[in-house]
């Protein structure tokens, strides 16, 4: 599966957009991109995936970009309960299903 | 439609003593991942399980560790003679199939090794 680079920490202002990035600049064909939160202590969560395509869903939109070697996770509205880590992972079809997990990126939201 | 159950989800153990963790998956997932996460760590991967099949158990500890998912019944993390090492937040995740968008993620279990 192909290395991710994100930022170790963000902050972002409650109510505003929080554009997370993620560098994966080795990713291949077949590979996916995954974003998953940890609420602390908390057991991960599932956030959106996409292959090529921009795709949106009621938590997040992930931007992809024609290249492919970066995206962009979006949270339209930043509330108190989005501060999390937020992980970016790619993750081909011949790795089954195992997720790796690199470092994330601390999102803080600030009232 | 209860998630991924895990218990106990705070476990205390002396050195030396064995810890059991236990994780029913969603109704309907036959796939049962563990991952390990260490204080101020990340998430490791550690083995993921089919009903009665070890398929990859590339993240665990060659010593003292040890995993099922028996047909009838959650999947079990052993660990035996436990070192204060071993103190973390374990976190079974299941899925329907293999290669599955996603995972589902239970609340963990906390062990604490005095």
């Amino acid at each position: 599966d192909a290395k991710t680079t994100q930022p170790p920490s963000m902050d972002c202002a409650e109510g505003r957009a929080a554009n997370l990035p993620c560098n994966h600049s080795t990713i291949s064909g077949n590979e996916y991109v995954y974003w998953y939160r940890q609420i602390h202590s908390q057991g991960p969560q599932y956030i959106i995936h996409g292959l090529k395509n921009n795709e949106t869903n009621e938590m997040a939109s992930l931007i992809i970009t024609e290249d492919r070697k970066s995206s962009t996770l979006i949270l339209p509205h930043a509330t108190l309960r989005d501060t999390a880590v937020y992980y970016c992972i790619v993750r081909g079809l011949t790795s089954g299903s195992r997720l790796t997990f690199g470092e994330g990126t601390q999102l803080t939201v600030n009232p | 439609n209860a998630g991924v159950m895990q218990n106990p989800r705070h476990l205390v153990r002396r050195r030396g003593q064995e810890a059991r963790l236990r994780c029913s998956p969603m109704k309907g997932h036959s796939h049962v991942y563990w991952y390990r996460q260490l204080p101020e760590e990340g998430l490791k991967f550690m083995v993921y399980l089919q009903k009665e099949n070890i398929i990859d158990e590339s993240g665990m500890p060659k010593e003292r560790f040890s995993a099922e998912f028996p047909k009838e019944g959650p999947s079990i993390l052993r660990i035996q003679q436990v070192v204060r090492g071993d103190s973390a937040a374990y976190f079974c995740a299941s899925s329907p199939r293999e290669g599955a968008n996603v995972l589902t993620f239970g609340a963990g279990s906390r062990l604490t090794v005095l």
